[in-house]
């Protein structure tokens, strides 16, 4: 089955502790990408990659980085993480650069920062 | 940046139709994408538009006027299950960057 695979789905943590949130797509999608959703904002991007090795920044950087090591796999990592990062979190995959090709979405994964 | 705004909900009857409006910046415009959210889950792809037009896909229906900077989308015989989130995205620069509207957050009432 196709499918997006975000882990964890639920995430509780303190200010400062590093944590990683893992993707993992298993249709060889060139195109992944990171967003949050908060209420009244919409979901809004982190960060993207084209293909293995390139990534880029969206409109929310700040507090993230990702790495694209390897096609299947873009893991978003928080160095440090604030409050402020407390939000709901989706990685997206697509073919041909994100173009003319939907996006599929993992299932999500809600983290608290305390 | 690509402002992609869209009401921020409505409200309409079972068996009516609906039309979710969207307009969005045109500098480095590809394309524009409809996707649906039910609460607490993951948003799933509704339609895709990149040519002036109207594209039908059973009860949805999707429009796109690029010189204009517009879209909507249009859903017919509505039912209760089409209570949901819709949210508009516009694709830019070469297909990086997909930046998403705040979402209508449509309820269909009995």
């Amino acid at each position: 089955e196709a499918q997006v695979t975000q882990n964890p789905r639920y995430l509780i943590t303190v200010t400062g502790k590093k944590l990683t949130v893992t993707c993992s797509q298993n249709m060889n999608h060139e195109y992944m990408s990171w967003y949050r959703q908060d209420p009244g904002l919409g979901l809004r991007q982190i960060y993207y990659s084209m293909n293995v090795e390139v990534t880029d920044k969206g409109d929310v950087p700040e507090g993230y980085k990702v790495s694209r090591k390897e096609k299947r796999n873009f893991p978003l990592i928080l160095e440090s993480p604030s409050p402020n990062q407390t939000s709901l979190y989706f990685c997206a995959s697509s073919s041909h650069r994100g173009m003319n090709t939907e996006a599929f979405f993992g299932q999500g994964t809600r983290l608290t920062v305390v | 940046g690509q402002n992609i705004d869209q009401p921020t909900e409505m409200t309409a009857t079972e068996g009516a139709i609906v039309q979710i409006n969207c307009t969005y910046q045109t500098s480095g415009f590809n394309g524009l994408f409809w996707y649906q959210q039910h609460a607490g889950e993951a948003p799933t792809f509704l339609s895709y538009n990149v040519l002036d037009g109207l594209e039908e896909k059973g009860r949805f229906s999707s429009f796109l006027s690029r010189s204009k900077g517009y879209s909507y989308l249009l859903l017919k015989e509505l039912q209760m299950k089409d209570s949901a989130s819709y949210l508009c995205a516009g694709i830019y620069n070469q297909g990086g960057k997909l930046i998403f509207g705040q979402g209508t957050e449509l309820s269909v009432k009995p």
